[in-house]
């Protein structure tokens, strides 16, 4: 299993890049690295998924060197509404019923 | 579509007591899985499933029992709850075409 690493807190402000960095160092072959969020009181939803480089959304970027021992969720001008909890899931999403264990999680607090 | 529903949202049980809690699914996943989440902690996985008829363990399976008796359903068991099991619990849902996990909104369990 991949174990993953962020930060547990970061701050920002309105209107910032918020750019939050998770560790995998023994990430294998077929594991993909996924981003998801969580607001108080609900389940978390997903954000972005990659495998390699880069991959953009509407929401995000995610950037993974070419090692993949690490990848890096950027927000751009974030929002109020952007303050959350971040995890970092790493595993093989190709196949049924793989053990997908999640981090600690960053706390993102976004200020005025 | 409903994604993943869980039943009840909350519960109040006292030490000894024996619940199940229950989790459906209408995206037609062949993965399932229970976590729970201690106020302020990230999520740990407790068991998964990767089709009807298995379940394997995850990182804290002690004190639970679960059952996958068709596709949609994974019923999570108290079978005699403990003060330490007060937490918040999530199903999640996937296939291998997603790629990502689907939570449902949660059960908020109080042990007395």
């Amino acid at each position: 299993l991949a174990k993953t690493t962020q930060p547990i807190s970061m701050d920002s402000y309105e209107g910032q890049e918020v750019n939050i960095t998770c560790s995998h160092n023994n990430i294998a072959t077929n594991d993909y690295i996924t981003w998801y969020q969580q607001f108080p009181s609900q389940g978390p939803r997903f954000i972005i998924q990659g495998y390699k480089t880069k991959v953009t959304n509407e929401v995000a970027s995610l950037f993974i060197p070419a090692d993949r021992k690490s990848s890096t969720l950027s927000l751009p001008r974030v929002s109020l509404s952007d303050t959350a909890v971040y995890y970092c899931l790493v595993g093989d999403m190709g196949n049924a019923g793989n053990m997908l264990t999640f981090g600690g999680g960053t706390r993102l607090m976004v200020k005025p | 579509n409903a994604g993943v529903t869980q039943t009840p949202k909350f519960q109040v049980l006292k030490t000894g007591q024996s619940m199940t809690l229950q989790c459906a699914q209408d995206m037609n996943h062949n993965s399932m899985y229970w976590y729970r989440q201690d106020p302020g902690m990230g999520l740990r996985l407790i068991y998964y499933s990767a089709s009807e008829g298995t379940t394997d363990k995850g990182e804290v399976p002690n004190g639970y029992n679960v059952s996958r008796l068709n596709k949609r359903e994974f019923s999570l068991r108290l079978e005699s709850a403990a003060p330490s099991q007060t937490s918040v619990y999530f199903c999640a849902s996937d296939d291998p075409l997603e790629g990502k996990l689907f939570f449902g909104s949660g059960t908020q369990l109080s042990v007395l």
